[in-house]
């Protein structure tokens, strides 16, 4: 079966600018994750969605970053006011639930560079 | 930065055991993983530990934990070329939030 996808898997923005990046996890998968890694370093949580809630939005830098995920499916991560130091690869990932050993399932992706 | 604390470099010989270190803070972690992740890829998991499990074995993957000094290690036995990559230890907080180490980026020679 399809893993998970996001899309675009590179964006180039400048900085000020407003983007969007997008997640698509597994089918049937109810927990949501999103992380940020930064060259040469692990990936760092940020935000982590139980169907179409926030359950944990502790991981955000701050409030110019945002994350939501209407229909319990496909989430979207917002940045606004993009600033040098958010380029990184954002990575999504998903598990069928949540809780010790539901294992998450990354997706490729998204390197995003602001110049 | 990261609780999670790995050795940066390892370098072995094709055919090799190669063995690579994690240190971690949280006690209460009821899971530790190791994810591979190899150029221009996701991360892969590749194995974990339920903290009340001294060792894990996986064919060539053996996974030792001591828990008493929060050290976990990852053995890859019989090393290949395919197994060149980023090694990352990580622990769950919360159980659902992973802290991740830096990453150990294992090269394997000929």
């Amino acid at each position: 079966g399809a893993g998970v996808s996001q899309t675009p898997s590179n964006k180039v923005t400048e900085k000020g600018k407003y983007v969007e990046l997008r997640c698509d996890p597994i089918s049937g998968h109810t927990a949501l994750y999103w992380y940020r890694q930064s060259l040469g370093q692990g990936p760092e949580f940020l935000i982590y969605f139980q169907g179409t809630g926030a359950a944990d939005d502790s991981g955000l830098p701050n409030d110019r970053f945002f994350a939501v995920r209407p229909e319990g499916s496909v989430s979207t991560l917002k940045i606004q006011r993009t600033e040098r130091g958010d380029s990184a690869v954002y990575l999504c990932a998903s598990s069928l639930a949540s809780g010790g050993g539901d294992t998450q399932y990354f997706g490729p992706g998204t390197r995003l560079t602001v110049l | 930065g990261e609780d999670v604390e790995q050795s940066l470099f390892l370098s072995v010989r094709e055919g090799d055991s190669s063995v690579i270190n994690c240190t971690y803070t949280d006690s209460s972690s009821t899971y530790l993983y190791w994810y591979k992740q190899e150029p221009g890829a996701g991360l892969q998991l590749l194995t974990y530990i339920f903290s009340n499990m001294d060792m894990k074995q996986d064919q060539r993957l053996t996974v030792l934990l001591n828990k008493k000094d929060k050290h976990l290690s990852l053995r890859i036995a019989d090393t290949q070329t395919g197994d060149s990559a980023i090694y990352f230890c990580a622990e769950s907080m919360n159980d659902y939030k992973l802290s991740f180490g830096a990453g150990t980026t294992v090269t394997v020679r000929a």
